[in-house]
């Protein structure tokens, strides 16, 4: 397997909801990411998990939340989004921090009402 | 400052002929640079990944050459098909971080 796999591949919320983005990966990947990506925009790094840790908190509001339960899976919970937080959010993850493997998911693209 | 810029914006080709994108970059210190191809709502592709010491990489029909000397790298695609339309995005990784160009909008038409 080597693949990233996210879910839902779409997501449409309003600004009260609470929901979750899923991220998965079963290349005994250690380092896994969430990116950000505005329309014609390159990717902005949010966070980053190394060993199961977070690593990095790109200075990410409070209402993004992210949650690495076990090497294989990073979550993305989302409480009170701004029409702003409309965006493709990607998943990443690779063998070790910034290391070998570099492999992006498909994306969860993201609409807040 | 870390910036990769990319060039150009944007790129129209008719079917199959080649074309090459430009990415140059100030990033340092410098550890590798990575070639991503990247579908409208997709993830990011990685086509290539290159090293200080390599000069020259291919994937099929992509070729991407690194100059690290004047710290530039170039992507080029031979032949190319509609399937190739896509963004190009140049990422190169320096110390702890992953630096990205804003990307080239390739659109091959028939």
């Amino acid at each position: 397997d080597t693949e990233v796999t996210q879910t839902p591949k779409h997501l449409v919320m309003g600004m009260t909801n609470k929901k979750s983005l899923k991220c998965e990966q079963h290349m005994g990947h250690r380092a896994m990411y969430w990116y950000k990506q505005k329309a014609k925009k390159p990717p902005e790094l949010m966070f980053v998990y190394s060993y199961e840790k977070l690593s990095i908190n790109e200075s990410v509001p409070s209402r993004f939340s992210p949650e690495c339960p076990n090497s294989s899976l990073l979550n993305l919970h989302l409480h009170a989004l701004q029409p702003e937080d409309s965006a493709l959010y990607l998943c990443a993850s690779s063998l070790t921090l910034l290391g070998e493997g570099y492999t992006f998911g498909s994306g969860t693209r993201l609409t807040v009402v | 400052k870390n910036q990769v810029e990319q060039s150009p914006q944007s790129l129209i080709i008719l079917e199959g002929k080649n074309c090459t994108l430009q990415c140059n970059y100030t990033v340092s210190p410098f550890s590798n640079l990575r070639w991503y191809k990247q579908d409208t709502g997709r993830g990011p592709v990685s086509l290539t990944i290159m090293t200080f010491s390599e000069n020259t990489k291919s994937n099929g029909r992509y070729t991407a050459t690194l100059d690290a000397d004047t710290k530039q790298s170039s992507l080029h695609i031979t032949a190319s098909q509609l399937s190739d339309s896509a963004s190009y995005i140049c990422v190169v990784r320096g110390g702890n971080k992953l630096v990205f160009g804003a990307g080239t909008i390739l659109r091959v038409k028939s």
